[in-house]
């Protein structure tokens, strides 16, 4: 069974500050996805990343995937109220094909 | 192009019951999943469809079923509901089982009293 480790599970921060999520895995992800989630909605796909080492960038948001792909991470840059939501990162292995196993999420407040 | 619809959005439902929520994967997409979130255990796989067939389930009790249709709409059943069955349930529709980009309906909100 894989297990995804995200953390911060909290984040509370000044409009304005930067901020690191961080997502691990003992094992090999095939893909990783990246999802923000506001509360009663589902979870939307913010980027997919699936070669070691890239990097993919979203206006104020950097993603990157480590080089032995069991890692990732999520910075925000000048953060504003508005990135205000749960962060979801999710991973499909080699062993499970295309079923997402989902990181507990870091629930991020950027206060104004 | 619309998006996953999932109906109902809320429900209400009494132990013992059973339940089925639909769910309309974006047009084009032939891959269904259902996940079931809960602020204790997060998000958690219950099943994936493709060509009306189940490819792969997670570790649910029987109660959860689901199934395919030929125009890749999709339901999911519970039956016998418990109060722990109380939670979000999405679903995901992908163009087809090798694309493991995922995208979420709004879900459909289930309470259990």
């Amino acid at each position: 069974t894989q297990l995804l480790e995200q953390s911060p599970q909290f984040l509370s921060i000044q409009e304005g500050e930067n901020l690191t999520v961080y997502c691990n895995s003992s094992s090999v992800f095939s893909s990783l996805q990246w999802y923000r989630q506001e509360p009663g909605e589902g979870p939307v796909l913010l980027v997919t990343v699936v070669t070691g080492g890239e990097v993919k960038k979203l206006k104020r948001l950097t993603f990157q995937f480590g080089d032995a792909r069991k890692d990732s991470s999520l910075h925000i840059t000048a953060a504003q109220p508005g990135d205000t939501g749960l962060y979801l990162c999710a991973g499909t292995f080699s062993t499970s094909g295309s079923r997402l196993t989902f990181g507990e999420g870091t629930q991020l407040t950027v206060n104004p | 192009k619309a998006g996953v619809t999932q109906t109902p959005r809320y429900l209400i439902k009494t132990r013992g019951q059973q339940v089925t929520l639909s769910c309309s994967p974006i047009s084009g997409h032939r891959s269904v999943s259902w996940y079931q979130q809960t602020p204790g255990q997060g998000l958690q796989f219950l099943f994936e469809y493709f060509s009306e067939t189940q490819r792969n389930k997670g570790n649910f009790p029987g109660r959860f079923s689901g199934r395919q249709f030929s125009n890749s709409r999709s339901e999911m059943n519970v039956s016998t509901l418990e109060l722990g069955d109380s939670a979000l349930y999405l679903c995901a529709s992908s163009p087809g089982p090798m694309n493991t980009e995922a995208f979420f309906g709004q879900g459909t909100r289930l309470t259990v009293v």
